[in-house]
């Protein structure tokens, strides 16, 4: 079964910083993709950014970029230029092959001004 | 509109009581889920669908039945409501395989439902 851990439950920066959410996977599959969702006080759930397994090059999306570490077993979130819309929960999440998705334990990401 | 479209938003009832959450998509996607979220344990899966007739139960199944009335619809229900059920409650959607948002989810803005 695939499991995914996410260590930090609070994190924070100041607002222009960069700051860097952990996440890690287990899964015994080679077919398989990793996202990471945002979810604002809204409560509303938000695709940041998504990573196939089989592609070498990490995914960015404007100043959302991955680090993806296969052997390690790691995808970490890079936050560049945070900005105060940027405060949320974000979840890291993996899903093998075609099925579901499981979600690791969330991280609270705070913005300093 | 909304993509997918929860109701009700916000629900508080009280132990035993029958509750069903309802949720509809327009994006014409084949696969359905409900997830549960609650604090510090993230987001887990209660039951999911691939298409009208397939329905499966994720993690945490026990004390929750779903039906697929069609392939927009898939509704959660909670026979005899508990105080451990109180989450806030996700339905979300998928493509199939082989489309390029294939294993993306579009959720739902959620409903919260505390049980007394």
């Amino acid at each position: 079964a695939q499991t995914v851990t996410q260590s930090q439950p609070e994190m924070s920066v100041q607002e222009a910083e960069t700051v860097t959410l952990s996440c890690t996977y287990d899964t015994s599959e080679s077919d398989y993709y990793l996202f990471w969702y945002k979810q604002p006080p809204s409560r509303q759930m938000i695709l940041v950014i998504r990573q196939e397994a089989y592609k070498q090059q990490n995914a960015t999306e404007n100043r959302f970029s991955v680090n993806f570490q296969k052997a390690a077993k790691s995808f970490s979130l890079k936050i560049s230029d945070s900005q105060l819309g940027d405060a949320a929960m974000y979840f890291c999440a993996g899903s093998q092959g075609a099925q579901k998705l499981v979600f690791g334990q969330g991280t609270r990401l705070t913005i300093n001004p | 509109d909304a993509d997918v479209t929860q109701t009700p938003r916000n629900r508080i009832t009280k132990t035993g009581k029958r509750i069903m959450l309802e949720c509809s998509q327009t994006k014409g996607h084949d696969r359905m889920y409900w997830y549960r979220q609650d604090p510090g344990l993230g987001l887990r899966l209660i039951y999911y669908s691939f298409d009208v007739k397939d329905i499966n139960k994720g993690e945490i199944s026990d004390g929750y039945s779903v039906s697929r009335q069609a392939q927009a619809k898939f509704s959660l229900s909670l026979e005899s409501a508990i105080p451990n059920q109180t989450a806030l409650y996700f339905c979300a959607t998928s493509e199939a395989p082989g489309g390029s948002g294939a294993n993306v989810l579009t959720f739902g803005a959620g409903s919260r439902l505390t049980v007394l």
